[in-house]
């Protein structure tokens, strides 16, 4: 069974420019996640999506940032235009159900991110 | 504000002897706690959950407590090996949200 699929595994790029992330969630699973690791802050949901809609972006940290998912097997995360300190790793997750115990969240391998 | 905290960034343990992750949580309202491991280069994976009516799961090697009274949890892990060296999350699961701490870094020595 392929997990979660993340794209690119790592991305540098020059300050100003576009950031586009992309996820492929396992096949069936109804919810979709994205989040962000740092040192301070550990992991940090942005976004996420049920049923390719999003349902609670409170987490997204600027309007600089936005999130789609187009059908059930895609998604992007865009950063637009980026900075030094959006510099992380950024994970995407699925699960059968928003996160309760009996349905963990199956998460990808991640993007890191380096804004110069 | 972290909702769930783990307050040691990093434990260093003998092989073979037990390790012990502690986590903190401020909101009462959550109805289940996970543990999370992470290799480098690599996602976190889902080690161990408790539900918050139960205050112990085992599972092999791995017993996660949970103290509802202190809003404390913590893993067990008897005995360690050196390939339980990894980064270790908790998690709270509420309102439809995860929350998670910022890790502790557990390395196992040989």
């Amino acid at each position: 069974d392929a997990g979660v699929i993340q794209s690119p595994r790592h991305e540098v790029t020059e300050m100003g420019q576009e950031v586009t992330l992309r996820c492929k969630p396992i096949s069936g699973h109804d919810y979709l996640f994205w989040y962000r690791q740092t040192m301070m802050r550990g992991l940090e949901l942005l976004i996420y999506f049920n049923n390719n809609v999003p349902i609670d972006d409170s987490g997204m940290p600027e309007d600089r940032f936005s999130a789609k998912m187009p059908n059930a097997s895609f998604s992007t995360l865009k950063i637009q235009p980026s900075e030094p300190r959006d510099s992380a790793v950024y994970f995407c997750a699925s699960s059968p159900w928003a996160g309760g115990g009996n349905q963990p969240q199956h998460f990808g391998d991640g993007t890191r991110l380096s804004i110069l | 504000d972290q909702q769930v905290k783990q307050n040691s960034p990093s434990l260093s343990v003998q092989e073979g002897r037990i390790s012990i992750l502690n986590c903190d949580y401020t909101n009462s309202m959550f109805d289940y706690f996970l543990w999370y491991k992470k290799y480098p280069a690599e996602g976190p994976t889902f080690l161990i959950s408790i539900s918050s009516i139960k205050d112990k799961n085992e599972d092999g090697r791995f017993t996660v407590f949970l103290n509802k009274s202190a809003k404390h949890l913590s893993l067990h892990i008897v005995p360690s090996q050196p390939g339980d060296s990894a980064v270790y999350f908790c998690a709270a699961t509420g309102a439809n949200n995860l929350f998670f701490g910022t890790g502790t870094r557990l390395t196992v020595i040989p």
